[in-house]
Parts: structure tokens; C-alpha cells; sequence
């Protein structure tokens, strides 16, 4: 157990619909991180928010965002979803901006119909 | 565009032979190169490493890392049915932290 945790676990919902996944990252981290996994695309790197500030992007869409709250959490949003947006989406936590070890949450299984 | 590469991408040996994974890299401004090991979920930490020709160790599993060629291996001996998983790399560059992962490695040990 990373010690971060994801909700959802799964996620079953319809094209051009909207949703919210959720991250808490370990105890302590400032940065997180969120990525996506399909089969054909592996693990790529969305998004990165450090302390409430976005860090970096990387090859996230228009139609998802994201953000931090003042309590570290994050949220990923999903909007006009497309059946290729079905994927695993991980969230990510390290305790400083650059240069220390990503442990990952569990994971969100969405599913687009 | 940085990029990965791992090979092989799929590999079925016997329990008690060694592997030696590999992963190659091209990376603006490298700082770090990261495995880790993905059963059925979450990518679960194995090694960081920063410096060339330092290996890093923990159990049967080892990694090293050459900067002027730009790759690393992970060995792992005496395998064993547990460390059947995909082994993937990931690289750290420019000015941010976001990973950039290879397509990693399936390992399958049978018994």
C-alpha cells in the first residue's frame, strides 16, 4: 500500500457525459501527479500540481482539468467523454516539486459506453 | 520528444533462472531514471537511480545505470513465480517531474 489513495475504484458512464476522479496523496506529499493508462497508449503523464499550483503539463486534453485543493487533494475532470477516454487513470504523489520518487494510488478504472 | 524503450517486451523464463531487463532513453536534460513493477493495479516502486555506474540493490533485484549510453538494466536472479509482472522504466527530464514510461517489459516466470 503507497499510502495514496484513489476514489473511485471503477467507473461505468456514458459518451459526452462528465466525471470527477479523486486522489489523496501520502501523508506529508505536496506534488501530485495524475496519468493515464490504455493498452495501445501505455502509461502517459497528464498533469502535475504541486502545493495548489499547476507544475506541468503533459499530454492532457482540453476537455479534462484538474486541480488541488488547499488540503492536497486533487480532483481530475473528464468532460464530453469519449469511448477512447476509457482507461486506468493513476494519481501520483512525491513530497517535492522535482527529483523524488512518484508513488502511485490504486488507480480508476473508467469505462465509457 | 523524450522516449523509452524497453526490451524485451515479453519474456517467459523458469523460476530459478536470472533476467536482465532493459531500458534505453532519450531525455532533454536527464535527472533521473525510475523502475517499477506493475501486477494487477498500481505501478509499485523499485529503484531511482541519478548516477552512472551505481547499482542500487534490494534482494534478488538490482539496477545500473550508464549515462554516456544512455540505458539501464534490471537483473533480477533466482526468480521466482511472484515476480511475474510487467517491469516498466521511466525517465525525468526538463523542468518537470511528469514520468515518461517505456512500454515495459512482461515477465512471465513459470513454475
Amino acid at each position: 500500500d503507497s499510502g495514496v489513495t484513489q476514489t473511485p475504484k471503477h467507473l461505468i458512464t456514458a459518451t459526452g457525459q462528465r466525471v470527477t476522479l479523486r486522489c489523496s496523496p501520502r501523508s506529508g506529499d505536496l506534488s501530485v501527479y495524475w496519468y493515464q493508462q490504455s493498452l495501445d497508449q501505455g502509461l502517459q503523464f497528464l498533469i502535475q500540481y504541486y502545493n495548489g499550483e499547476e507544475r506541468a503539463k503533459g499530454n492532457i486534453l482540453e476537455r479534462f482539468s484538474a486541480q488541488q485543493f488547499p488540503d492536497l487533494h486533487s480532483e481530475l475532470n473528464l468532460s464530453s467523454l469519449e469511448l477512447g477516454d476509457s482507461a486506468l487513470y493513476f494519481c501520483a504523489s512525491s513530497r517535492a516539486p522535482m527529483g523524488e520518487t512518484q508513488y502511485f494510488g490504486p488507480g480508476t478504472r473508467l469505462l465509457v459506453l | 520528444e523524450d522516449k523509452v524503450v524497453q526490451s524485451p517486451l515479453s519474456l517467459v523464463v523458469h523460476e530459478g533462472d536470472t533476467v536482465t531487463l532493459n531500458c534505453s532513453y532519450e531525455v532533454t536534460n536527464f535527472r533521473s531514471l525510475l523502475w517499477y513493477k506493475q501486477e494487477k493495479k498500481a505501478p509499485t516502486f523499485l529503484f531511482m537511480l541519478t548516477s552512472s555506474g551505481i547499482e542500487k540493490k534490494s534482494g534478488r533485484l538490482s539496477s545500473i545505470l550508464d549515462k554516456k549510453e544512455l540505458f539501464s538494466i534490471l537483473n533480477i536472479t533466482a526468480t521466482q513465480t511472484g515476480d511475474s509482472a510487467v517491469y516498466l522504466c521511466a525517465v525525468t527530464g526538463g523542468g518537470a517531474d511528469g514520468l515518461t514510461f517505456g512500454k515495459g517489459t512482461h515477465l512471465i516466470i513459470q513454475p
